[in-house]
């Protein structure tokens, strides 16, 4: 099983605050996805990256960025969080099997965003 | 592309009673399935996968799951609920190399004692 932290867990800020939620992965897994989840609702993907220097937008628009500077490392970053950005995020990472196409990501414990 | 559906949104069982939630699922080639389990306030746990082979899948935590192509499903089993089972489930599919994985609308499990 991957290991896989966001931080903070929690976080409450106030609007027009720029934030940045933490994702590490230890396993050195070249795929990392950022997906978010509103209550009772399924996940959407918003980026995701195959490797250092690569990012791309995912299904869900979103006014958040990425960066993959690092293998274990994919912060997003909200420039300026509004109450419309307040939900969970989880950071997810994956690993390929014996042959490259079998895919399984491995999810973070999220991040609980709260923009007052 | 590929789609999930989980018909039931909300379950409820007797603990000790049988479970079993169900998937759907749309996808022209043969996909890569998985149920995962999201306690309240975490993250999503990985059960179980089907990739190829045995169409009989065991998971952790005395979960099981069963490919049938001929009906597009992956309905996830468990003979025994127990109490800590309450969870939200979700089924995904993926079809491998850059295709990106899609989860399904999540069934929340009720345990009642």
């Amino acid at each position: 099983e991957a290991d896989i932290y966001q931080t903070p867990r929690y976080l409450v800020i106030g609007t027009g605050k720029k934030i940045t939620l933490e994702c590490s992965q230890t396993m050195g897994h070249d795929k990392m996805y950022w997906y978010q989840q509103d209550p009772g609702m399924e996940l959407h993907l918003i980026h995701y990256s195959y490797g250092v220097n690569s990012t791309e937008k995912g299904d869900l628009s979103s006014e958040s960025t990425v960066s993959r500077i690092r293998t274990e490392h994919f912060p997003l970053t909200l420039e300026s969080a509004r109450p419309s950005h307040t939900s969970q995020y989880l950071c997810a990472s994956s690993e390929e099997g014996r042959l490259n196409f079998q895919e399984t990501q491995y999810f973070g414990p999220g991040t609980r965003l709260l923009v007052l | 592309a590929q789609s999930v559906t989980q018909p039931d949104i909300h379950i409820t069982v007797s603990e000790g009673a049988s479970l079993e939630l169900r998937c759907n699922y749309s996808y022209g080639a043969t996909p890569y399935l998985f149920w995962y389990v999201q306690s309240p306030g975490q993250g999503l746990q990985l059960l179980l996968k089907y990739f190829s082979g045995d169409t009989l899948v065991q998971g952790i935590k005395g979960f099981e799951a069963e490919f049938k192509r001929s009906q597009s499903s992956f309905n996830l089993r468990k003979p025994s609920v127990h109490w800590s089972d309450a969870a939200e489930y979700f089924c995904a599919v993926g079809a491998g190399g850059y295709q990106k994985v899609t989860f399904g609308t999540g069934t929340k499990l009720q345990v009642i004692p």
